[in-house]
């Protein structure tokens, strides 16, 4: 079965602090790995997908396979960037479908 | 271009009642999916419509609840005698084909009472 762990439900920083969002994944297979954000009263929308290897807003993420994570990062978190971060996976052979993880909210204060 | 579209935004019913939940995905996207976003399960699949092919239905939680997508197109998710449990927002979203990025609806809110 196919699993995605987002190990902290809250994550403070301050403003220009780096960010780092993780994601960990079970998977027996390659999985393709994602990341999307939900601005307050806005719809889920992608953020980033692995395979892309873009930057978007600043933020990156590294496919690990051998520690199977796949964090977010940023070096200079802004105010903007508050929002709640889901990372999912489609497992390859499991019909596209998205499987996510709980998410995790990401406050950044002045 | 427009994007996924869902109505109800918000819908209220009484514990029994069966409700019906649209959705309109992206003109030319041959994908559709469901998804459910609750306290207690987070967001989870619930169906997937790909073509002309037979549905993927295997995150379906219970005979209660069945989807339809006419012409390629627009969705309906039905729930038959819904149960308080069925509350949570439900998403809808679709993509080019399978495994291409997949663009969500603003959802709809079920609250069941």
């Amino acid at each position: 079965a196919q699993r995605v762990t987002q190990p902290e439900k809250l994550l403070s920083v301050f403003k220009g602090a780096p960010v780092e969002l993780k994601c960990n994944y079970s998977y027996s297979g390659s999985p393709e790995l994602f990341w999307y954000v939900q601005y307050s009263r806005q719809r889920l929308q992608l953020l980033l997908r692995h395979i892309s290897r873009e930057s978007i807003k600043g933020f990156t993420a590294d496919l690990n396979k051998g520690e199977t994570s796949f964090h977010l990062k940023k070096p200079f978190a802004q105010e903007e960037d508050s929002a709640m971060y889901y990372c999912a996976l489609i497992g390859t052979g499991t019909a596209s479908k998205l499987t996510f993880g709980t998410g995790t909210r990401l406050q950044v204060t002045l | 271009g427009a994007g996924v579209s869902q109505s109800p935004s918000n819908k209220v019913t009484e514990k029994g009642k069966d409700v019906e939940l649209r959705c309109d995905p992206i003109s030319g996207h041959t994908a559709l999916y469901w998804y459910r976003q609750s306290l207690g399960q987070g967001l989870e699949f619930l169906i997937y419509f790909q073509g002309n092919s037979a549905p993927d239905k295997s995150g379906l939680p219970s005979d209660r609840f069945s989807a339809e997508r006419t012409g390629g197109s627009v969705s309906t998710l039905t729930i038959q005698r819904t149960q308080q449990e069925d509350s949570a927002v439900y998403l809808c979203a679709s993509s080019l084909a399978g495994f291409e990025t997949q663009y969500f609806g603003p959802g709809t809110r079920l609250l069941v009472l």
